[in-house]
């Protein structure tokens, strides 16, 4: 079972707008998430992670919201460069669970000039 | 600091062979995990090693093995390989407490 939905395969955007890419969970005991950046045929990047125990985390152009109660969070880019059009992949962890990581399928994320 | 390598970077073997893929961790980080990408099931979690001892196992069947030496570096094993192992397995390496993991480009296996 899916553990961890990213709704929106796809996603398109306008250079210097904001891009928002949304993830679910299911699993209320995850404690930690991540949000990883995948480009064809590499490895994913690490973009930036959140605890549980946080509800916004900021990295220079990424933030990344958490609502426990609702059990989502998103990542917001701003502003979006052309060099951000990759694939987005959000990822939850559990301690219970030895941290193993939890992907969703991914967003392809495009932004255009 | 170099990040995970992964090799080989390409591999085609034939249903019924066994493959061994290689990966060598962030210096320093003790935990390496592995994983399969493919189009139909996304990103899975196979297992992961530290201090040369599995911590931690997904949902794949006893085909699917692997192992670190005591430098960290680790191996993952296929035996009696299936078409539906082609995909891209990837190698991530944290540090002991195995929160933020760092990947490393994936081997290619192509299952003919």
């Amino acid at each position: 079972d899916q553990q961890v939905k990213q709704n929106s395969p796809s996603l398109s955007v306008q250079e210097g707008r904001i891009s928002i890419l949304n993830c679910d969970y299911t699993n209320s005991m995850f404690d930690y998430f991540l949000w990883y950046k995948k480009y064809p045929a590499e490895g994913p990047t690490f973009l930036i992670s959140i605890s549980s125990i946080k509800d916004k985390n900021e990295d220079g152009r990424f933030t990344v919201f958490l609502n426990k109660s609702a059990k989502h969070l998103s990542l917001h880019i701003v502003p979006s460069q052309p060099g951000d059009s990759a694939v987005y992949f959000c990822a939850a962890s559990a301690i219970n669970s030895g941290y193993a990581l939890n992907f969703g399928k991914g967003t392809s994320l495009l932004v255009t000039p | 600091k170099a990040g995970v390598t992964q090799t080989p970077r390409y591999l085609i073997k034939t249903r019924g062979q066994q493959v061994t893929l290689s990966c060598s961790p962030i210096s320093g980080h003790r935990s390496v995990s592995w994983y399969q990408q493919t189009p139909g099931q996304g990103l899975q979690f196979l297992f992961e090693y530290f201090s040369e001892t599995q911590r931690n196992k997904g949902n794949f069947p006893g085909r699917f093995s692997g192992r670190q030496f005591s430098n960290s570096r680790s191996e993952m094993n296929v035996s009696t390989l299936e078409l539906g192992d082609s995909a891209l397995y990837l190698c991530a390496s944290s540090l002991e407490a195995a929160l933020t993991q760092y990947f490393g480009p994936g081997t290619r296996l192509l299952v003919l």
